[in-house]
């Protein structure tokens, strides 16, 4: 159980273009969601948390309209990036939490973004 | 604000050999802390976590952590790796209840050599 996917898996993308990654949990509700940011071999860094139909909350110096998040249904969540650009290449991972805050975060598989 | 320090970024160790991999913590409250690990192009899957009660935890794939409160560290162990042990491990620190904005280790790249 506790499942999480997330598509696509991989994207190439042209620069100004806007690219949607989207974040389900299978088996369960997720009353929050979040999305990371990776950079190759580093650490995961938290871009924005989002709670099921309300507005993302946006860790400082992530810009809110670049990296827009949608948090539609207790099962997905979305992560647009608008106008991408080169610097925007990265693992994008999300992860989903049932309901309490002691709940475990599960992650998804990751999404590689990569902006030509 | 918490902040999660791995010092070794790679590590290699033996096939059957034991593992340690050091994670030292900075936070102000009851830290609530976790070990993940990702395989390449993966996300990260749960070893194992600390929320209270015992310090001597025991998580899945045979892997244990200690907190050790007096030393700020949450050290992960296994006693006798696999070859399928080989991964990047992240240690992680979780504030306001556990499992709100998780603070990363950058992580330690285990090998595994026959």
């Amino acid at each position: 159980g506790a499942v999480v996917s997330q598509h696509p898996s991989r994207v190439i993308c042209k620069s100004g273009t806007s690219v949607k990654i989207e974040c389900r949990s299978l088996d369960f509700q997720a009353t929050t969601m979040f999305w990371y940011r990776q950079f190759p071999k580093q650490s995961l860094m938290l871009m924005a948390t989002s709670n099921e139909g309300s507005k993302a909350t946006y860790e400082q110096g992530v810009e809110k309209d670049k990296f827009l998040i949608n948090h539609a249904s207790l099962t997905l969540s979305t992560l647009t990036v608008t106008s991408a650009h080169p610097e925007d290449s990265s693992f994008y991972i999300c992860s989903a939490r049932p309901g309490a805050p002691t709940d475990t975060q599960y992650f998804g598989p990751g999404t590689r973004l990569t902006v030509l | 604000a918490q902040s999660v320090t791995q010092p070794d970024i790679h590590i290699t160790v033996s096939e059957g050999a034991s593992l340690e991999l050091r994670c030292n913590y900075s936070y102000g409250a009851t830290p609530y802390l976790f070990w993940y690990v990702q395989s390449p192009g993966q996300g990260l899957q749960l070893l194992l976590k600390y929320f209270s009660g015992d310090t001597l935890v025991q998580g899945i794939k045979g892997f244990e952590a200690e907190f050790k409160r007096s030393q700020s560290s949450f050290n992960l162990r296994k006693p006798s790796v696999h070859w399928s042990d080989a991964a990047e491990y992240f240690c992680a620190v979780g504030a306001n209840f556990g499992n709100e904005k998780l603070t990363f280790g950058t992580g330690t790249r285990l090998t595994i050599i026959p």
